[in-house]
């Protein structure tokens, strides 16, 4: 069965670091293309970022620069570093897996982040 | 650009069936889609791909009263014999070049 597990989410002051951490079960993450989608408080879905099975990165205009996805395989864990928050990062980050660059077929339970102004 | 458009609200009876749409953007209408449903308080859940001829892969579990058909730019998700359960937030999602993956604003279904 597959399954997602993200953490590390939290209170931090803008201009703050935070990173997340999205255990992967059932499957292997970096045979997967894998991402992270968020969703602000009472808002709707927004994609962030992606990792190719091959490591190829790519994310959300909002986040470019600030954001890094990455994965340990060892752990068969997903990643995103935030630098720089920003009070319009706050809300709900879910790790999901991409079904043929298409879809997110599955999705973990979610981590919220809060950042202060 | 790749836009999904849906209806903020829908409403139907307990029992009774609701279709809900999704309007690909202009230039888009070929588009395959996925919906998904999030209920209150938790994580969204897959229930289907959509292509653009109807067609349909529904995701691990999804009850056979889930369903979706297609008319040019629209993409539709039909639940039949509605239950409580059903209460949720549907978003349509979609992918494209670059690469992107886009949502629609989302549908808040009410079952009265």
């Amino acid at each position: 069965e597959v399954q997602l597990v993200e953490s590390g989410g939290g209170l931090i002051q803008s201009g703050g670091s935070l990173r997340l951490s999205c255990a992967a079960s059932g499957f292997t993450v970096s045979s997967n293309y894998m991402s992270w989608v968020r969703q602000a408080p009472g808002k709707g879905l927004e994609w962030v970022s992606v990792i190719y099975s091959g490591g190829s990165t790519y994310y959300a205009d909002s986040v470019k620069g600030r954001f890094t996805i990455s994965r340990d395989n060892s752990k068969n864990t997903l990643y995103l570093q935030m630098n720089s928050l920003r009070a319009e990062d706050t809300a709900v980050y879910y790790c999901a897996r991409v079904e043929n660059d298409e879809y997110f077929q599955h999705w973990g339970q979610g981590t919220l982040v809060t950042v202060s102004s | 650009q790749l836009v999904l458009t849906q209806s903020p609200s829908a409403s139907a009876s307990l029992g009774a069936s609701v279709k809900l749409t999704c309007t690909l953007s202009s230039g888009h209408s070929s588009y395959a889609i996925a919906w998904h449903q999030q209920q209150p308080e938790k994580g969204p859940r897959y229930l289907m791909k959509l292509n653009s001829d109807g067609s349909h892969t529904k995701g691990d579990g999804i009850p056979v009263r889930f369903s979706g058909s297609s008319s040019g730019a629209e993409r539709y998700l039909t639940i039949s014999s509605l239950q409580s359960e059903d209460e949720a937030d549907y978003y349509c999602q979609t992918w494209g070049t670059g690469p992107q993956w886009v949502f629609g604003g989302g549908t808040k279904l009410t079952v009265l």
